[in-house]
């Protein structure tokens, strides 16, 4: 079955960029959209952007500034950057398939498979 | 943007009860783009249900979804132990997407 890892430093400082590489196993990357999520310590969910395996992109408005998601289709990855990075960005990062499908007319989408996430913490 | 609401924040129950989370959302969503997880300490979350009623796969008929507009609802017909959790509502709306803050359900 499809399995995500995400990996990256667990410790950025102020300002400095936020890097995150999701692989993604036992399943192709093509014909899926994936997603950024993140959680602060003791928070909620925060949606940061999809990419589709083609390369388009869709951000949070709230980050779109800062935000960069990119694919590797070669090597079944998809990435995140985040720059101008503050201790409001320590979070655990997730990546997930953003799944879209249609049937009979109708479209569905949900996040239906997650990486265990990975805790970034922002500090100098 | 469109925002979610989830109440209550938390849900005191016994397992065995039934448990009722609405999900209220700031303007009107499409039920196809609407989603429900579940969260338990220290993992990911889990998709639950998609499209505001259809289970995902795997998942238990003790839990339930409904709605449609702005007023959506995770039911849980039966709770048992596994069960409590905190539980996000969600929906992609302008190819964009939100989530509610989250109700935890705790043991009673």
């Amino acid at each position: 079955q499809v399995q995500l890892q995400e990996s990256g430093p667990g410790l950025v400082k102020p300002s400095e960029t936020l890097s995150l590489t999701c692989t993604v196993s036992g399943g192709s990357i093509s014909s899926y959209y994936w997603s950024w999520i993140r959680q602060p310590p003791g928070k909620g969910l925060e949606w940061i952007g999809y990419i589709y395996y083609s390369g388009s992109t869709n951000y949070n408005p709230s980050l779109k500034s800062r935000v960069t998601i990119s694919v590797d289709t070669s090597k079944n990855q998809f990435s995140l950057k985040l720059s101008s990075v503050t201790a409001a960005d320590t979070a655990v990062y997730y990546c997930a398939r953003d799944d879209l499908y249609c049937t009979n007319g109708v479209c569905y989408r949900a996040f239906d498979i997650w990486g265990q996430g990975t805790m970034v913490t922002v500090s100098s | 943007e469109i925002v979610l609401t989830q109440s209550p924040g938390t849900l005191s129950l016994s397992p065995g009860e039934r448990a009722t989370l609405s999900c209220r959302a700031s303007q009107s969503v499409s039920s196809s783009y609407l989603a429900w997880y579940q969260q338990k300490p220290g993992q990911a979350p889990r998709l639950l249900i998609y499209g505001a009623s259809s289970r995902a796969t795997g998942i238990p008929d003790r839990f339930s979804g409904s709605g449609s507009g702005t007023d959506f609802t995770l039911t849980i017909s039966r709770l048992e132990p596994e069960d409590f959790a905190v539980y996000y509502c969600q929906q992609y709306g302008s190819s964009t997407g939100t989530f509610g803050q989250g109700t935890k359900v705790e043991i009673k």
